[in-house]
C-alpha cells in the first residue's frame, strides 16, 4: 500500500496564479482532509470530506476549494494564490469515527510545501 | 470555538534528561491524540487516549489523560537523539473535527 500520496513536493506561485494539490490514498478511507502547518500554528483544518460527494470547510477555508467525486481522491484547488497561503499542505485520511468515543487515527501525506511570491 | 493550548513550544535537553509537554483544551474532549512528526517529515500517530485519568505507555514515553478531560501529557524518560522531533495532541470535543495544539518542538543535545 502506498498510503497517502501528495502532489508535488514542492511548489512555487506567483499572486494570483492558481493551482490544484492533489491526494490519493489507497486504503478504503472514507475521511479526508487537507491541513496547513505554519510555524507556531500547528495544524489548521481548511476543508474535509466524509465520503465521495461529501465536503465540509474547516477552520480556514477561505481561499480554497475540494471536491471529493471518489473514495480515493480528495484534490485542493488554490483559486487565486496570496503570499499568506504560503505554508506546507497536508493531506490526512481515516476511517470514519468507529465507535462512541474512539477514533480511526489520521494518515498523513509527505506534504506539499508552497511558496506564494 | 474549541481550542488546544500546548506548553511549551520549544524545549531543548541533553541527551538522558527527561522531556514533558503538556496539552490544555477549552473545552471536555472525548478523546486525545498524539502525534509526532520527525523534522522535514509527518506527521505520524503515538497514541489515543479516551479515558478519564488514563494512563498509557510506550516503553521510554508515559502519556496521560486529566480526571476531567480537558488536559493531556506526555513524558519521555531518558531522551534521546530518535525522540527529536515535533510532538503535537489532537483533541476531539464537542466540534466534530480534531483540534491540534500548537506542538512542542523537541531538541535533544548529545
Amino acid at each position: 500500500n502506498a498510503g497517502v500520496t501528495q502532489t508535488p513536493k514542492f511548489q512555487v506561485l506567483k499572486t494570483g496564479q492558481s493551482m490544484t494539490l492533489q491526494c490519493a490514498q489507497d486504503m478504503n478511507h472514507e475521511y479526508m482532509s487537507w491541513y496547513r502547518q505554519d510555524p507556531g500554528m500547528g495544524l489548521r483544518l481548511i476543508h474535509y470530506s466524509v465520503g465521495a460527494g461529501i465536503t465540509d470547510q474547516g477552520e480556514v477555508p477561505n481561499g480554497y476549494n475540494v471536491s471529493r467525486s471518489t473514495t480515493e481522491d480528495f484534490p485542493l484547488r488554490l483559486l487565486s494564490a496570496a503570499p499568506s497561503q504560503t505554508s506546507v499542505y497536508f493531506c490526512a485520511s481515516s476511517y470514519f469515527r468507529l465507535i462512541q468515543g474512539v477514533d480511526s487515527p489520521l494518515h498523513f501525506g509527505n506534504g506539499t510545501r508552497l511558496t506564494v511570491t | 470555538g474549541q481550542q488546544v493550548m500546548q506548553i511549551p513550544q520549544y524545549q531543548h535537553v541533553q541527551e538522558g534528561e527527561d522531556f514533558t509537554t503538556y496539552c490544555n483544551s477549552s473545552t471536555t474532549l472525548s478523546n486525545i491524540q498524539w502525534y509526532k512528526q520527525r523534522p522535514g517529515g509527518h506527521p505520524v500517530f503515538l497514541i489515543q487516549l479516551v479515558k478519564s485519568g488514563e494512563v498509557k505507555k510506550q516503553k521510554r514515553l508515559t502519556f496521560q489523560f486529566g480526571e476531567a478531560k480537558k488536559n493531556s501529557s506526555l513524558h519521555i524518560t531518558a531522551t534521546q537523539t530518535t525522540d527529536v522531533g515535533t510532538y503535537f495532541c489532537a483533541g476531539r470535543g464537542s466540534a466534530r473535527q480534531l483540534t491540534f495544539g500548537s506542538g512542542t518542538q523537541l531538541t535533544v543535545l548529545p
